[in-house]
Parts: C-alpha cells; sequence; structure tokens
C-alpha cells in the first residue's frame, strides 16, 4: 500500500514568487495536515483538512493558504514567498481527525527561496 | 499553551550502549504521548504511543512510560545501533480539542558510532 506522496521533493522560488506544494493521503484518510519545519525552530503546525474542509490552522498568515480536494489529495499554497519560508514542509494524513493516534507523514518538500 | 521540552542533542552514543532521551510536557488536558523518528533525508515516522497515564509505548526495542506525575514521556532503548541514528522528536496531542495539532519538541539528534 503506498504511504503519504509529496511532490515535488525540491522546489527552488525566487522572493516574491507563489509555490504550490502537493500531497496525497493515503488511500482511506480523509484528513490531511501541513506541517512546516524550518531550521532551528522545530515542526510547526499549519494547516488541517478534512473531508474538503479546513478544520484548523496554526499562527501562520494568511498567504499559507491550501485545499483539499474531493479525492482528499491536498495542495499547500505559500503566496509572497520570503526568505524565512525555507524550509521542509511535511504532509501527514490519517483517518477522519484522529491525528492523536495514528498519523503517517510524508517525506516532505523541501523549499528554497533565494 | 500545550507544550513539549526535549533534551537538547546531538547525543552521541557508541553501539550496545543504553539510550535516554529525556521529554517533559505541559498540557491542560489529557494528552496523548508520541515519539515519532526521522531518519536522514525521510520524513517522520511514528515511533511509538501512549494514550493514558502509565501506558507503555514499545517498538523496535525503543519505550516509553507516560508518567503524568512527572510529566514526562523519556525514550529508553537497551542497546543502541548504528541504524538507530536519527533525529527523534516528542509531541503530544490533546484528545479533548480535537484541533488536530500535534505539538513537538524540538528533536534531538541521535549519532551511533560502531
Amino acid at each position: 500500500e503506498a504511504g503519504v506522496t509529496q511532490s515535488p521533493t525540491h522546489l527552488i522560488k525566487t522572493r516574491g514568487q507563489q509555490a504550490t506544494l502537493r500531497c496525497s493521503p493515503i488511500s482511506g484518510h480523509t484528513s490531511v495536515y501541513w506541517y512546516q519545519q524550518a531550521l532551528g525552530l522545530g515542526l510547526q503546525f499549519l494547516l488541517w483538512y478534512d473531508e474538503g474542509e479546513e478544520r484548523n490552522r496554526g499562527n501562520f498568515p494568511p498567504r499559507f493558504s491550501g485545499r483539499q480536494f474531493p479525492n482528499y489529495s491536498s495542495e499547500l499554497n505559500v503566496n509572497a514567498l520570503e526568505l524565512e519560508d525555507s524550509a521542509l514542509y511535511l504532509c501527514a494524513s490519517s483517518l477522519q481527525g484522529r491525528m492523536n493516534t495514528e498519523a503517517f507523514f510524508g517525506q516532505g518538500t523541501r523549499l528554497t527561496v533565494v | 499553551g500545550d507544550s513539549v521540552t526535549q533534551m537538547e542533542g546531538p547525543v552521541t552514543l557508541s553501539e550496545e550502549a543504553f539510550l535516554t532521551i529525556n521529554c517533559t510536557y505541559t498540557a491542560t488536558g489529557y494528552p496523548s504521548l508520541f515519539w515519532y523518528v526521522q531518519y536522514p533525508g525521510e520524513g517522520l515516522q511514528l515511533l511509538l504511543k501512549a494514550t493514558k497515564a502509565d501506558d507503555k509505548g514499545s517498538n523496535k526495542g525503543f519505550e516509553a512510560t507516560y508518567r503524568k506525575e512527572t510529566t514526562s514521556f523519556h525514550l529508553e532503548k537497551g542497546s543502541v545501533q548504528v541504524s538507530d541514528s536519527a533525529v527523534y522528536f516528542c509531541a503530544l496531542s490533546d484528545l479533548g480539542s480535537n484541533t488536530g495539532k500535534l505539538i513537538f519538541g524540538q528533536g534531538t539528534t541521535l549519532q551511533v558510532k560502531p
């Protein structure tokens, strides 16, 4: 069975541009979560989607946004990129709203803003 | 707010040594506790979990006991191997809030030398 898959693996963007990151959850999982892992800042919760709706978001500016599609895959969009947005972005999935039991992470997308 | 504190790394051990990575937490509710591991160049993998006080999670020779009286969830392994070299993250999730959010510690890098 395929795990959580993320694309692209690496992404290089210029400051001010937009980045789009994609995530496909494990089959049968309806919840998708996004985390930012920046150097020196640890793992920070970004967004939680379930059944196509945003259920919760972390302490990030509105230029971080996303959506979940009917097939439960998800996109994370980062507008007006800043240098400090450079980080590893991790996606995780679980059964509906069950982050506190079992969640599976993808390999991440390494975003570099220059 | 809820938080997780881990011992700072890196932790450097020789093969077959005993491992302890300390983790303490602050939470207003009754959180579930997790240890995740991140091998070089990979995403996070759930290593073990405990959902209530005095529960012991175990996997691949690692174990951790949920101690409510000391608000701790220390990770231990009796005999480490070179292949255990990775970054270990302690995390908590509050069942009651169902925020879809895991709160992570800063991570502890373990280096095991032959």
